[in-house]
């Protein structure tokens, strides 16, 4: 059964940093694992999907990478902003299983 | 693309009561996933449909049940409604999982 666990839970930075955030997952048979962000209240925006022969993926101010051995990947975010501030989400593709497998999130906040 | 919207954002309804969920589907998207959040928790699957038949499901009772139509549209159906049913319900759809899915701004319901 494929667990994902997501540290931090919450996390706090001033504007401007450099930061990651960390997902680990149980079973290394995955197809992809995908990268979201959700604002309060509201659906989920994908941010990177990376296939499980990817190493890593780059959008923007976004890189993520997979370690699919350790059954790693991390989401780092350079030169935060105040808008980056939102709960992170990852979400792991199985194979065979038909389902995302999802963490509880890090909820992140950028201080002005 | 027309995205993947949820209808109603918003619903209230007495514990005992049956609701039903809509969900339209990215156009071309033949699979489409259904999920549960809890306030502070990740999405939990509750089912998934491809071609209008199910193909997999997540540790939910009977009492939740599904359609997927030709047109790409879907409908979460939920009877007996419970205090716990209480949650963020999200739809996803995919043309193929191996691409990532695609969220909806979801149905906060309520249970009272």
């Amino acid at each position: 059964k494929q667990e994902v666990t997501q540290i931090p839970a919450a996390l706090s930075v001033p504007e401007g940093e450099n930061l990651v955030l960390n997902c680990s997952f149980t079973d290394s048979a995955i197809y992809n694992l995908q990268w979201f962000r959700q604002d309060p209240g509201k659906g989920l925006t994908s941010l990177l999907l990376i296939q499980s022969s990817q190493r890593e993926q780059t959008s923007g101010r976004l890189n993520a990478s997979l370690d699919k051995s350790s059954g790693r990947s991390t989401l780092y975010i350079a030169a935060s902003q105040p808008g980056d501030s939102a709960t992170y989400l990852c979400a792991v593709n199985s194979q065979g299983a038909q389902k995302l497998v999802f963490g509880q999130g890090t909820r992140l906040t950028i201080n002005p | 693309e027309t995205g993947v919207t949820q209808s109603p954002t918003h619903l209230i309804k007495t514990r005992g009561q049956q609701v039903t969920l809509r969900c339209s589907s990215q156009s071309g998207h033949n699979t489409v996933s259904w999920y549960q959040q809890a306030l502070g928790q990740g999405p939990q699957f509750i089912f998934q449909y491809y071609r209008e038949e199910e193909n997999g499901r997540g540790n939910f009772p009977p009492r939740f049940s599904g359609l997927q139509f030709p047109n790409y549209s879907s409908e979460l159906n939920v009877n007996a409604l419970e205090l716990d049913d209480s949650a963020l319900y999200l739809c996803a759809s995919s043309w193929d999982s191996l691409y990532g899915y695609t969220f909806g701004s979801g149905t906060r319901l309520t249970v009272v």
